[in-house]
């Protein structure tokens, strides 16, 4: 199993409080992903990182922030919670870096509620 | 935006039966990838196709990436209780490897 580990794996917070999910990663893996599962709607993208502070939004990325200040964390900061971000969050690390047809490993998801 | 469309979304069937499911789009993906998840993991990867027309088999499931390149399938044999699962299709592109679309998924549920 690739080592990722996402921190807290569940959450309750009330609407407009700040969020931060963290990915851990022992794999040294160059790209790490953010997404979101929701019913329906499958697993979007939410931001994604290709190295140390080198960051980019993927589809979904309103509302979200993320920063990456080591290789193996990346953290996901919603900076005040919202009901619509209540959902599963992935994060993934990329088995390839070099383009094109790459695996990703998930880990475990974090369940987050907002009420 | 590119989209990816899998059918059916659910599947009930009884053991030894078998299944396919499909996923469509209207674009053109570099490779096309499946995963399967269970309850409160996450996905983990069945296959990856890149050419067109390319089949793949793993065990009692063949997958195949359609000639266009637009489209996929995954076809299980003999289906069994195991199988019960969420199986998603995801498209990538050559400009990052991780930076996939995924399409809604397919809950299967396999009775004895």
């Amino acid at each position: 199993d690739a080592g990722i580990t996402q921190s807290p794996r569940h959450k309750v917070t009330e609407t407009g409080t700040p969020v931060t999910l963290r990915c851990h990663q022992t794999e040294n893996h160059r790209y790490m992903y953010w997404y979101r599962q929701d019913p329906g709607h499958g697993l979007r993208l939410i931001h994604y990182s290709y190295g140390v502070k080198d960051t980019d939004k993927g589809e979904v990325s309103d509302g979200y922030s993320v920063s990456r200040s080591k290789t193996e964390d990346f953290l996901l900061t919603l900076e005040s919670a919202t009901s619509s971000q209540t959902s599963v969050y992935f994060c993934a690390i990329s088995g390839s870096g070099t383009g094109g047809g790459g695996e990703l490993f998930f880990g475990e998801g974090s369940r987050l509620t907002v009420l | 935006t590119q989209l990816l469309e899998q059918s059916p979304q659910f599947l009930s069937i009884q053991e030894g039966e078998n299944l396919t499911v499909y996923c469509n789009s209207s674009s053109v993906f570099s490779s096309l990838q499946w995963y399967r998840q269970e309850p409160g993991e996450g996905p983990v990867l069945l296959v990856t196709v890149v050419t067109g027309g390319e089949v793949k088999k793993l065990k009692r499931l063949t997958f195949q990436f359609g000639d266009a390149r637009k489209d996929s399938s995954l076809h299980i044999t003999a289906a069994q209780p195991g199988d019960t699962g969420l199986y998603l299709c995801a498209g990538g592109s050559s400009s990052n490897t991780g930076k996939l679309i995924f399409g809604q998924g397919t809950t299967l549920q396999v009775k004895p």
